[in-house]
C-alpha cells in the first residue's frame, strides 16, 4: 500500500531564515505530487505541482520554491521566510490525476 | 469560471440524526467530484468520489454522497451521525487547467455532532 510522509511535523522559524520541508511517497511510481498551504484551518491553496522529476509548475508567485530531485520526493523551500508564510503545509500525491492522498502536514510558524 | 461552493460554514446535528453537508459546483464537461475530511492538525482524508455511474456514491465511515446533475450538487450524507464525525469537510472538483488536472476545493464546512 502507498504511504506519504512529511517532515518536520512542526517548525518555528524566525523571519528571514531559510525553509526546507520534505515530502516522500512510498509504494507507487511516477506519482503526481502537490504542495498546498492551508491558512486558518480552512481553504486550501495549491502552491506547486509536479508530474515528474524536475518538472515543477507554480500556481502562486511568491518567495517559495519547490523541487523534485527524485521520483517520490518533493521539497518545498524558501531562502527568506516572511511572516505571511505561516500556515499548515500539506503534500499530496495522485495516480492517474484522480483523487489525491494527503500527508499529515507541517505546521509552520514564522516569528 | 470553474468553482466549488460549500454554502454552510458550520453544520450542527445531534448524534444519531441524519446529516447533510452541501456542495455545489460549476465546471465545464462531466465533473469528477470528491469529498475529504480533516481532523484537527491532520492532513485531509479521502472519503469518496463520483466519476460516472450511480448517482449515489458510498464511501468510508458510512458516508455517502448524491450527485445531482440538474442541480449541480454533490451533497455529503450520513444516515446516523456520530460524535466522532465532528471535523472539517471539504468538497472538491477536478478541473483541467494549463494542460494539467488539478483539484479545486471548497472553503470547507465544519460539522459539529453533539452528544
Amino acid at each position: 500500500s502507498q504511504t506519504i510522509h512529511q517532515w518536520p511535523a512542526t517548525l518555528v522559524q524566525p523571519v528571514g531564515s531559510p525553509l526546507s520541508l520534505e515530502c516522500t511517497v512510498e509504494g507507487t511510481s511516477n506519482p503526481n505530487l502537490y504542495w498546498y498551504r492551508q491558512a486558518a484551518g480552512r481553504g486550501l491553496q495549491l502552491l506547486f505541482y509536479s508530474v515528474g522529476i524536475g518538472q515543477i509548475s507554480s500556481e502562486v508567485p511568491q518567495n517559495l520554491s519547490a523541487s523534485r530531485p527524485q521520483d517520490r520526493q518533493f521539497i518545498l523551500s524558501s531562502k527568506k521566510l516572511l511572516l505571511s508564510d505561516s500556515g499548515f503545509y500539506l503534500c499530496a500525491w495522485s495516480e492517474l490525476a484522480v483523487e489525491q492522498y494527503f500527508g499529515p502536514g507541517t505546521r509552520l510558524t514564522v516569528t | 469560471a470553474q468553482s466549488v461552493a460549500q454554502p454552510e460554514d458550520q453544520v450542527n446535528v445531534a448524534e444519531g440524526n441524519p446529516l447533510t453537508v452541501k456542495c455545489t459546483y460549476s465546471v465545464s464537461g462531466n465533473p469528477y467530484l470528491f469529498w475529504y475530511v480533516q481532523y484537527p492538525n491532520r492532513g485531509l482524508q479521502f472519503l469518496l468520489k463520483y466519476i460516472t455511474g450511480d448517482n449515489l456514491v458510498k464511501g468510508s465511515y458510512g458516508f455517502e454522497a448524491e450527485f445531482n446533475k440538474s442541480q449541480t450538487s454533490f451533497h455529503l450524507k450520513k444516515p446516523s451521525a456520530l460524535v466522532s464525525d465532528s471535523a472539517l469537510y471539504f468538497c472538491a472538483v477536478r478541473v483541467l487547467m494549463d494542460s494539467s488536472y488539478k483539484l479545486i476545493f471548497g472553503s470547507g464546512t465544519r460539522l459539529l455532532v453533539r452528544p
